[in-house]
């Protein structure tokens, strides 16, 4: 079963529009790293904060953390069309070398 | 890095039949990871190795299921007798050892169809 848990499902929005995609998990984690998936491929990484820290950037990308909330937030900014793509997070599980995912984030970019 | 690398892309099998996957990591990883993803959700966790090494196994993983990393590098899971229900997404990754805070790199995955 899964123990994290992504909103909204599904986000559809123009491109060069800012997209947010938010993330609760409910066991104590490490770090939570959040992966991009296009159909039918892997996941791709695209950004791991660690659980002392609350913000961390990449290009495009900007990831919170609030551990007293149990929750992380994905920012991307000025998005394309290639940004289209399924968004997980997944929390490393304190004591376990494992990642637990929730179901995703449907991100379409309109052209 | 060329990156995790999976064998095959897809098999198709009847109900009953055996299957192995194969997934060579990064070279320099020594942890190793499987899971499984159906279609809609996000993947779930399946089993973890160190090294050669087996740490840590999903109650997900009936005894149908069985995986080995012999010299610690590629790795191998098998199921036996397959069911219906094993048609899924079966993705492995890999990550540096030491600490915690490591990306876990995915592969492509194997996409099994049970007929």
């Amino acid at each position: 079963s899964q123990q994290g848990e992504e909103d909204p499902q599904a986000l559809s929005i123009q491109e060069g529009e800012n997209a947010t995609m938010n993330c609760s998990y409910k066991t104590s984690i490490n770090n939570l790293q959040w992966y991009r998936q296009n159909s039918g491929r892997g996941l791709v990484h695209l950004i791991l904060i660690r659980s002392n820290e609350r913000e961390k950037h990449s290009g495009r990308l900007r990831v919170t953390l609030d551990t007293s909330k149990k929750s992380s937030s994905l920012l991307i900014t000025a998005s394309r069309a290639a940004d289209t793509a399924s968004y997980f997070c997944g929390g490393e599980i304190q004591g376990a070398q494992k990642l637990v995912f929730g179901q995703g984030t449907r991100l379409t970019i309109n052209p | 890095d060329t990156g995790v690398s999976q064998d095959p892309r897809h098999k198709i099998t009847k109900r009953g039949q055996n299957v192995t996957f194969r997934c060579d990591p990064i070279s320099e990883h020594n942890r190793l990871y499987w899971y499984r993803q159906t279609l809609g959700q996000g993947p779930e966790f399946l089993t973890y190795f160190q090294n050669e090494a087996q740490l840590e196994k999903s109650r997900l993983l009936s005894d149908r299921f069985s995986a080995e990393r012999p010299k610690g590098s590629f790795s191998t899971l098998e199921i036996q007798r397959t069911e219906q229900g094993d048609s899924a997404m079966y993705l492995c990754a890999s990550s540096r050892g030491g600490g915690v805070g490591q990306p876990q790199h995915f592969g492509d995955g194997t996409r099994l169809s049970i007929l």
